[in-house]
């Protein structure tokens, strides 16, 4: 498979437990943000996203944090499962700037049988 | 179902070629986008368009042009292709501003 990040900062977790990635995001004044998972060789699929008026939001086994006070967003994945190993990236936008997403650098999941 | 399709998965080009890498989505979006993503560097928007015939430099434009003549298709031209322009290119499209951004599969292009 092609990897998508050298370096990236990487979770082991067993399959089962719950997964909490962090992100720590630059732009106080951004106000819309995204969790995108990255399979090898695949484009980024979303995930969930969240605005800056929420500090919580949850879908399918998964759960957005954002501490405003902190610039901090969390992706929570409850009974981590092997289809969940990937990349995760989070991006801010800033309606400001338009529709301009910045991206986080990711971080590899890698989920133990 | 929200479907953005990339016409290669895998390309190899040689230096001084002129490369197209188009991109179609079935959404009925406003936005398209062009991005590469490199090992380390992450996701950089090369080029972006709000609608028909209009486009906006992203943050790495240069050596690289775009062309969205109708609204479901938005192309990557690559005037004359470098080594540094080995990639995973993505594309994207959203409904509006501040919407969610959808991504193709991705373009892996090589240049010789």
């Amino acid at each position: 498979g092609e990897s998508v990040g050298l370096h990236l900062p990487t979770l082991s977790v067993q399959e089962g437990d719950n997964s909490i990635i962090n992100c720590a995001y630059s732009n106080s004044a951004s106000d819309y943000f995204i969790w995108y998972k990255q399979e090898s060789g695949k484009g980024p699929q979303f995930i969930i996203d969240i605005r800056s008026n929420m500090d919580k939001r949850q879908g399918q086994r998964v759960t957005v944090l954002l501490n405003k006070t902190v610039k901090h967003l969390s992706l929570q994945i409850a009974a981590t499962q092997p289809g969940d190993s990937a990349v995760y990236f989070c991006a801010e936008n800033y309606k400001a700037a338009g529709n301009k997403l910045t991206f986080g650098g990711g971080t590899r999941v890698l989920v133990k049988p | 179902d929200v479907k953005v399709t990339q016409s290669s998965r895998y390309l190899v080009k040689r230096t001084g070629e002129k490369v197209f890498l188009e991109c179609v989505q079935d959404m009925d979006h406003e936005n398209m986008f062009w991005y590469r993503q490199d090992p380390g560097l992450g996701l950089r928007l090369i080029y972006f368009s709000y609608d028909v015939k209009m486009k906006e430099k992203g943050d790495i434009p240069e050596g690289y042009s775009v062309s969205r003549e109708k609204k479901e298709r938005f192309s990557l031209i690559l005037e004359s292709a470098s080594t540094n322009q080995t990639s995973m290119y993505l594309c994207a499209s959203s409904l509006g501003q501040m919407d969610t951004q959808y991504f193709g599969p991705g373009t892996r292009l090589t240049v010789l």
